[in-house]
């Protein structure tokens, strides 16, 4: 079975400190990959997607994510972050094609401003 | 387009009792899910259904039960709640056609008591 391991459950950073959060995931077949955040008393959005291609992604408000295929890793990155950032992000995996969404735990980030 | 929408917000329960959560997306998605959402696991999938008619379990079934009504709605039944059953319940959709991101609603919290 598909699992996915997020390393950090909770992050502090001041405000303008970069931030790259982990995610490793245990398939070994092709994959699409996926990072959804929610923001306080929200529902899920979606940050990013990797379905193929180049394995650098950007997403939406300033979010990159990078695909290593020989780590099994989906890290995001963001290089300034800003206090309206504070949420908790998750990384999600499925198989290609697939219709079955496998989510990390969730890291809660917190900005200081 | 309104999107998944969920029914309700918020639901309070004694234990025993019996409710229905109801779910709605008018984008015309094959594929419906219901999650759970607890602090530190992650959206857990309860039950999906890939098409009008057809539901599967997921990771985390028992206790629930799921009917997809047509091919707008999916609803999840708690026939007699528990206390382990106090969540947060997410119902998604997703297109099938190729690879494509889930669609979250803005959830249901329940609490049994």
């Amino acid at each position: 079975a598909q699992s996915v391991s997020q390393h950090n459950h909770h992050v502090i950073l001041s405000e303008a400190a970069s931030l790259e959060l982990g995610c490793n995931y245990s398939y070994g077949g092709t994959v699409n990959l996926f990072w959804y955040v929610q923001y306080p008393g929200q529902h899920l959005q979606l940050l990013l997607k990797y379905f193929s291609g180049d394995p650098l992604v950007k997403g939406i408000k300033g979010f990159e994510a990078e695909f290593i295929k020989s780590k099994f890793s989906f890290n995001l990155r963001k290089p300034s972050v800003q206090w309206s950032d504070t949420a908790e992000y998750f990384c999600a995996v499925n198989m290609e094609y697939g219709n079955k969404l496998v989510f990390g735990a969730g890291t809660i980030l917190r900005v200081k401003s | 387009n309104a999107g998944v929408t969920q029914t309700p917000k918020f639901q309070v329960l004694k234990t025993g009792q019996s409710m229905t959560l109801q779910c709605a997306q008018d984008m015309n998605h094959n594929s419906m899910y219901w999650y759970r959402q607890d602090p530190g696991m992650g959206l857990r999938l309860i039950y999906y259904s890939a098409s009008e008619g057809t539901t599967d379990k997921g990771e985390v079934p028992n206790g629930y039960n799921v009917s997809r009504l047509n091919k707008r709605e999916f609803s999840l039944r708690l026939e007699s709640a528990a206390p382990s059953q106090t969540s947060v319940y997410f119902c998604a959709s997703r297109v099938d056609r190729g690879n494509n991101e889930q669609f979250f609603g803005p959830g249901t919290r329940l609490t049994v008591l």
